[in-house]
């Protein structure tokens, strides 16, 4: 089945840029989605259809898309931007949704 | 302000059916912009989409799930359900209800989630 592969941890001190990617095959055919899950908590999304960014998210939270490869980037990196993060996309045919495994950012 | 709500037993045991319920409030399920999931977190692991379901009752599953989900509507009650058939302590997880805007396709909203213990 299909797969969103993202690397498991990213650490930066604060003020630095963090960059997230995620990769699969489908993402050149259907768009990504970013969410951000502090602990106890459920998923808020901060990027959708590859590079949007929600009302109320802050602009620090940024997308791109590259191939098979998005990046979530958060500029200025801050303290409470400390959680989980998952890319969400579908399969080619857009039959069914996958998660990334998530990526656990720290701020040093 | 829609919430979304999930009920049900916290504990089921091996072998038997896990049943769940989303109950929407401030908004009608019946409306055709939107889609109705399931997603599932086991402790300290990822998200896993599990299924949804369009107001048409048209459904997709996760296929390494496919043989054991179905997912239903109630419009009279603004709810939709999981069912899980077979489950093992591999299923254990907090599951969460989430409603998808058809044009925008993200989940926009979530339950807060309930823990379902799969033990004897």
């Amino acid at each position: 089945s299909y797969e969103l592969t993202q690397p498991p941890s990213v650490s930066v001190s604060p003020g630095q840029t963090a960059r997230i990617t995620c990769s699969g095959d489908a993402l050149p055919k259907q768009y990504a989605y970013w969410y951000q899950q502090k602990p106890g908590q459920a998923p808020v999304l901060v990027i959708y259809k590859d590079s949007e960014r929600p009302s109320g998210i802050p602009e620090r939270f940024s997308g791109s898309s590259s191939g098979t490869t998005v990046t979530l980037t958060i500029s200025g990196v801050q303290a409470e931007d400390e959680a989980d993060y998952y890319c969400q996309s579908a399969d080619s045919s857009g039959t069914y949704e996958v998660f990334g495994g998530g990526t656990k950012l720290t701020v040093l | 302000q829609v919430q979304l709500q999930e009920s049900g037993p916290g504990l089921v045991k091996p072998s038997q059916t896990l049943s769940l319920t989303c109950t929407v409030s401030g908004g009608s399920i019946s409306s055709g912009s939107y889609y109705w999931s399931w997603i599932r977190q086991p402790a300290g692991k990822g998200l896993e989409w599990i299924g949804r379901i369009y107001t048409s009752g048209s459904t997709n599953y996760n296929p390494s799930l496919k043989s054991r989900v179905t997912i239903s509507v109630d419009t009279s009650k603004n709810q939709f359900s999981l069912k899980l058939s077979s489950v093992t302590a591999a299923d254990t997880a907090v599951y969460y209800c989430a409603r998808v805007e058809q044009q925008l396709e993200y989940f926009d909203y979530w339950g807060q989630g309930t823990l379902v213990t799969v033990s004897s």
